[in-house]
C-alpha cells in the first residue's frame, strides 16, 4: 500500500498561474481532505469530500476549487494562483468522517512569486 | 473562532522526558489528537483521548486530560533522538471536517 501519495511534491509559480495538486489513496477511503499548512499556524481546512462525485467547503476555500472524480483521487485547483496561496498543502483520507484517524499524505510545499 | 494553542519549540537531552503542552478553547470538544510530523513527511496519528477521559498510556506515551483548565498535555518517557519531530495537538467534536489544529510543537532531541 503507498497510503496517500501527493504529486507534485515542489511548485513555484507567478502570480495568476493556475495549477492542480493531485492526491491519491489507495485504502478505499470514502472521505478526503485537502489543508494548508502556514508557519505559525496550525493546519486549516480548504475542501473536503464525503466521497466520490462530492465536495464540500472548509475554514478557507477561496481561492481554490477541487473536483472527485474517483473515488480514490482529490484534486485541488488554483486558478490563479496568488502570493498569499504560498503555502505547504497536505491531502488526506479517513474511511469514515467522525473520530477515525486521518492519514496524511507527504505535502506539496507551492511558492507563489 | 476556536483555538488550540501550543509552544513552538522544546528541546530536551536524550533520555530524558519531554512534556509536550496544548491548550484548547472549544468547550465542546469530544476528541483530542496528537500528531507527529517528521521532516519531509505528512502528519500521522500517534494518540488520541476522549473527552471522558483523564489519562491514556500507551508505552512511552502518556496523555494527561485537564479538562476543566481545557489543557492537554503528551509526555515521552525515555526521549530518543528519533523523536525528534514536530507534534501537533488536535481537537474536534467528532466530525474530521471541523478538526482545529494547533500550530505543532518542534521537539529536539539532543544526544
Amino acid at each position: 500500500n503507498a497510503g496517500v501519495t501527493q504529486t507534485p511534491k515542489f511548485r513555484v509559480l507567478k502570480t495568476g498561474q493556475s495549477m492542480t495538486l493531485l492526491c491519491a489513496q489507495d485504502m478505499n477511503h470514502e472521505y478526503m481532505y485537502w489543508y494548508r499548512q502556514d508557519p505559525g499556524m496550525g493546519l486549516r481546512l480548504i475542501h473536503y469530500s464525503v466521497g466520490e462525485g462530492t465536495t464540500a467547503k472548509g475554514e478557507v476555500p477561496d481561492g481554490y476549487n477541487v473536483s472527485r472524480l474517483k473515488k480514490q483521487n482529490f484534486l485541488l485547483g488554483l486558478e490563479s494562483a496568488a502570493p498569499s496561496q504560498t503555502s505547504v498543502y497536505f491531502c488526506a483520507s479517513s474511511y469514515s468522517g467522525t473520530y477515525y484517524e486521518q492519514y496524511f499524505g507527504p505535502g506539496t510545499r507551492l511558492t507563489v512569486t | 473562532g476556536e483555538d488550540v494553542e501550543q509552544s513552538l519549540f522544546l528541546s530536551v537531552r536524550e533520555g530524558d522526558s519531554s512534556v509536550i503542552n496544548c491548550t484548547y478553547t472549544d468547550s465542546s470538544s469530544t476528541y483530542l489528537y496528537w500528531y507527529k510530523q517528521e521532516p519531509g513527511a505528512g502528519l500521522q496519528l500517534l494518540t488520541y483521548i476522549f473527552s471522558n477521559m483523564d489519562m491514556k498510556q500507551d508505552q512511552r506515551l502518556t496523555v494527561l486530560l485537564n479538562k476543566k483548565d481545557k489543557h492537554l498535555s503528551l509526555r515521552i518517557a525515555d526521549t530518543q533522538t528519533g523523536d525528534s519531530a514536530i507534534y501537533f495537538c488536535a481537537e474536534s467534536r467528532g466530525n474530521n471536517n471541523d478538526m482545529r489544529f494547533g500550530a505543532g510543537t518542534r521537539l529536539t532531541v539532543k544526544p
